[in-house]
């Protein structure tokens, strides 16, 4: 079974201060990793799909990189703002996995404060 | 506006009952896919369906089962045999090609009465 991991579980920013935090997974027959953002009583919403070792991808003061041959992802928050409050899940599908499976991390929940 | 909706939000199971849940996408996506999650864990996989009439079971699929019978359908069906099926479900569907992101619904709460 393919073992996603994500830390911090949890992490406190104070409103105006970047963050970070990372995801970790074998990097054997990788093929994509995925990153959401799911905030409280709403549904995952899609934030990055990344494939190739080395990417980078920015969404506003969101962005991601990868690492593919040691295993790794890292999302970045600039600048935190309250509405960044969320959990961000990371998953991670492998080469020729049937139907575009996803394993999925078990998580970081920011708290921004204000 | 396109979407997942799933249905109902909160659902409560009497021992010994069959649940069903339901998901409906007018994504016109082929994929489907059913996922638990408890507190502390990521989402794991049920079931999904890559195409109308097919489907697969997933990495917890025991307890559970579902159909296929039109694209924009997947329900999902919490039977007597899961013993634990407190938990919180999320449908999802993804797009033709590879790569593409998932789309979740809302999910559903289901607890025992």
């Amino acid at each position: 079974i393919l073992n996603v991991e994500q830390s911090p579980q949890s992490l406190h920013v104070q409103e105006g201060d970047s963050t970070n935090f990372t995801c970790s997974f074998p990097s054997s027959n990788f093929y994509a990793l995925h990153w959401y953002r799911w905030e409280t009583a709403k549904s995952p919403e899609a934030l990055f799909v990344m494939t190739l070792n080395g990417d980078e991808k920015k969404k506003g003061r969101i962005s991601a990189t990868l690492n593919t041959k040691e295993g790794y992802s890292y999302l970045y928050i600039k600048g935190s703002q309250p509405e960044d409050s969320a959990t961000y899940l990371c998953a991670v599908s492998l080469i020729k996995a049937a139907g575009n499976k996803l394993t999925f991390g078990g998580g970081t929940r920011v708290l921004v404060k204000p | 506006d396109g979407g997942i909706t799933q249905s109902p939000k909160y659902l409560f199971r009497k021992e010994g009952q069959n649940v069903t849940l339901s998901c409906e996408q007018n994504l016109n996506h082929d994929a489907m896919y059913w996922y638990r999650q408890d507190p502390g864990q990521g989402l794991r996989l049920i079931y999904y369906s890559q195409i109308v009439n097919d489907f697969q079971k997933g990495d917890i699929a025991e307890g559970y089962s579902v159909s296929r019978e039109k694209k924009e359908s997947f329900p999902l069906t919490v039977t007597s045999a899961q013993k634990n099926p407190t938990a919180f479900y999320l449908c999802a569907s993804t797009g033709a090609g590879v790569n593409q992101p998932q789309h979740f619904g809302d999910g559903t709460r289901l607890s025992i009465l």
